[in-house]
Parts: C-alpha cells; sequence; structure tokens
C-alpha cells in the first residue's frame, strides 16, 4: 500500500460546528504532516508530527487541532472556522521528517473544506 | 531569505511539443529538490527528483537540470500529452529544519 488516504473528500461547515478531518497511511512512515492549500497558491505547512509526537507548529491558530493516535494515523480536529480558513487541507507521510533524498513527502489527495 | 520561485505562472503548450518549467532558488546551501505535479482535485505527486551533486537526471519523458551556478532549475517534459495538464511546483527539501519550500507553481496548459 503506497497511499495516504484523507477523509472526507470534501466537507462544508457553519463556524460553530465542530468537525474533523481524518489522514491515513500504511506505508510505516513515521512523520506525518498537515498542509493549508489555497486556490492558485502552494502548499503551506501547518503542522509536523515525528514518532507521534508534534515537532512543528506553524503558528496555527489554536481553532485547528491536530492528533497523532498511532503511527498510521493524523486527525485534524477544527472548531470555531472562520470563512477564510476555506482551503485543501492536505495530509502527508514521510518515512521520518525530511531529511533529503529517500525522504520525499507522499501526498494524500486532500479535503476541500468550506467554511459557510 | 530563502526562496523558490518560478518564471511564468502558465505554460501553454502544442500536444506533442516538450514543455520546459524553470525554476530559480535563492539558497546557495540547498542541495535537494523535487518536481511536484498537481492535478485538478488531486495532492501533490512526486514527479523526480535531484541532488545537488548531479546537473542532470532523466525519468520517463522528464528530465530535471539543476545549474547550481545560477540557481536554477527546470523540468522538461518530451511529447506533452494531454495528461501532463496540472500545476508544477518545485521544492526546496534540503532545509534542516525538516520543511520544505514550495516554488509558486506553474499551471501547464496543454492545447490540442
Amino acid at each position: 500500500d503506497t497511499e495516504v488516504t484523507q477523509t472526507p473528500k470534501h466537507l462544508v461547515m457553519g463556524m460553530t460546528n465542530k468537525k474533523s478531518l481524518k489522514c491515513e497511511q500504511h506505508m510505516g512512515h513515521r512523520a506525518m504532516y498537515w498542509y493549508k492549500q489555497k486556490a492558485k497558491k502552494p502548499p503551506e505547512l501547518m503542522f509536523v508530527y515525528s514518532y507521534e509526537k508534534l515537532s512543528i507548529n506553524e503558528s496555527v491558530p489554536s481553532r485547528f487541532s491536530p492528533e497523532c493516535p498511532n503511527s498510521s494515523l493524523l486527525n485534524l480536529h477544527l472548531h470555531a472556522l472562520q470563512p477564510e480558513d476555506s482551503a485543501l487541507y492536505l495530509c502527508a507521510s514521510s518515512q521520518v521528517e525530511n531529511r533529503g533524498p529517500g525522504d520525499e513527502q507522499f501526498f494524500g489527495p486532500g479535503t476541500r473544506l468550506t467554511v459557510l | 531569505g530563502e526562496s523558490v520561485g518560478l518564471h511564468l505562472p502558465t505554460l501553454s503548450v502544442q500536444e506533442g511539443d516538450n514543455s520546459i518549467i524553470n525554476c530559480a532558488y535563492s539558497n546557495s546551501a540547498s542541495d535537494y529538490f523535487i518536481w511536484y505535479k498537481q492535478e485538478s482535485g488531486k495532492g501533490p505527486q512526486f514527479i523526480i527528483d535531484i541532488r545537488s551533486n548531479m546537473d542532470k537526471r532523466q525519468g520517463q519523458r522528464v528530465t530535471v537540470l539543476l545549474n547550481k551556478t545560477v540557481k536554477h532549475l527546470s523540468l522538461q517534459i518530451a511529447a506533452t500529452q494531454p495528461g501532463d495538464s496540472a500545476v508544477y511546483f518545485c521544492a526546496d527539501c534540503s532545509n534542516r529544519d525538516d520543511k520544505i519550500i514550495f516554488g509558486k507553481g506553474t499551471r501547464l496548459h496543454i492545447l490540442p
């Protein structure tokens, strides 16, 4: 299995809702990432988990809360989002944290989030 | 500061012709680059990578060239096909802070 899967594919939520995005990989990768991608822009790093521990938080607002329950799963909990948070949320994984050749990141298809 | 940029936001190419997508970087210490392809509605997909000890690397229909003197790399796609339509990102993956630095992206549009 060489895939990163993400659910749901699409999500529409109100500003008072609580929802979660899910990401799964079975490649034995020990680093997992959340990115946010706005239209016509490159992905922006949000969080990095390494060996199930949060290693990088790119000053992301607390209304985004990541969780790594085990080495195969990564969640992103959403609460009290704003319309400007509407974007494609991408999950990625790599063998270890990005350290050059052989450790490229594999991306999932993303969750298209719309905040009303 | 660190930046990875692309010279053209959109490139239109006749089907069957070769495509060349360019990218410039600013950190002379950068030593590993990846080209990603992102089709509509999908996540970025790895196409090809290159280390700084090489100046050329070839894959199936794709070639990446690296010119460290002018801090420039390019992606060449031979015999461009409709399935090559996508946004292409160059990425500096050599940053020791464990972060990828993505370029702005170039949209490749295939003309019939």
